[in-house]
């Protein structure tokens, strides 16, 4: 199973960009790459997925360089309600191997 | 609407008295599984199920048990709990596997062993 590492914590201010990189230097050839957004006291929530180069969405991008050993989830122009917990999970999207591991997220602070 | 949905929202129990915590599924999942958050260690895998009667040990598997007799409802059984089971426990499920567009969560049962 690939173990991931991110950064504990990350600040911003409100209207900037924040890159926040996971990495995984195990990832299976089968392995899928999510990012998911958790609140305090909610369960977490999904933000992107990706297998490899960018993939785009209305909240966030996900770039995944050509070695997959890395992942950066990028959210634009930031605002006070993105403060949240962000974990990186990597796995099959189908079959076994479903022992997940979602470790201890990043928790990103956006000020004004 | 598409939910997972989690019962109690809160409870709070003691030493020794068994407790079932329900997790139920309206989008005809097959994969489900159960995690524990505590301040510092993220979210750790207790059980889960790839199907009907199919269940394996996650991480932190110890003190805890599970079913799944039917595709919809994966409850979690603390058969005596104890203090250090109180936590924040979430339910999740997907298609299968880690599943596109991942797992949907519940919204979490806080318990408090005393």
């Amino acid at each position: 199973l690939a173990k991931t590492t991110q950064p504990i914590s990350m600040d911003s201010y409100e209207g900037q960009e924040v890159n926040i990189t996971c990495s995984h230097n195990n990832i299976a050839t089968n392995d899928y790459i999510t990012w998911y957004q958790q609140f305090p006291s909610q369960g977490p929530r999904f933000i992107i997925q990706g297998y490899k180069t960018k993939v785009t969405n209305e909240v966030a991008s996900l770039f995944i360089p050509a070695d997959r050993k890395s992942s950066t989830l990028s959210l634009p122009r930031v605002s006070l309600s993105d403060t949240a917990v962000y974990y990186c999970l990597v796995g099959r999207l189908t079959g076994g191997g479903n022992k997940l591991t979602f470790g201890t997220g990043t928790q990103l602070k956006v000020e004004l | 609407e598409a939910q997972v949905t989690q019962n109690p929202r809160y409870l709070i129990t003691v030493t020794g008295k068994k407790l079932t915590v329900t997790c139920s599924q309206n989008m005809n999942h097959e994969y489900m599984s159960w995690y524990r958050q505590d301040p510092g260690l993220g979210l750790r895998q207790i059980y889960y199920s790839m199907n009907v009667e199919v269940t394996d040990k996650g991480d932190v598997p110890e003190g805890y048990k599970v079913s799944r007799k039917e595709k919809r409802n994966f409850p979690l059984i603390l058969e005596s709990p104890s203090p250090n089971q109180t936590s924040l426990y979430f339910c999740a499920s997907s298609l299968e596997g880690q599943g596109i567009n991942g797992y949907t969560f519940g919204s979490g049962t806080r318990l408090t062993v005393v």
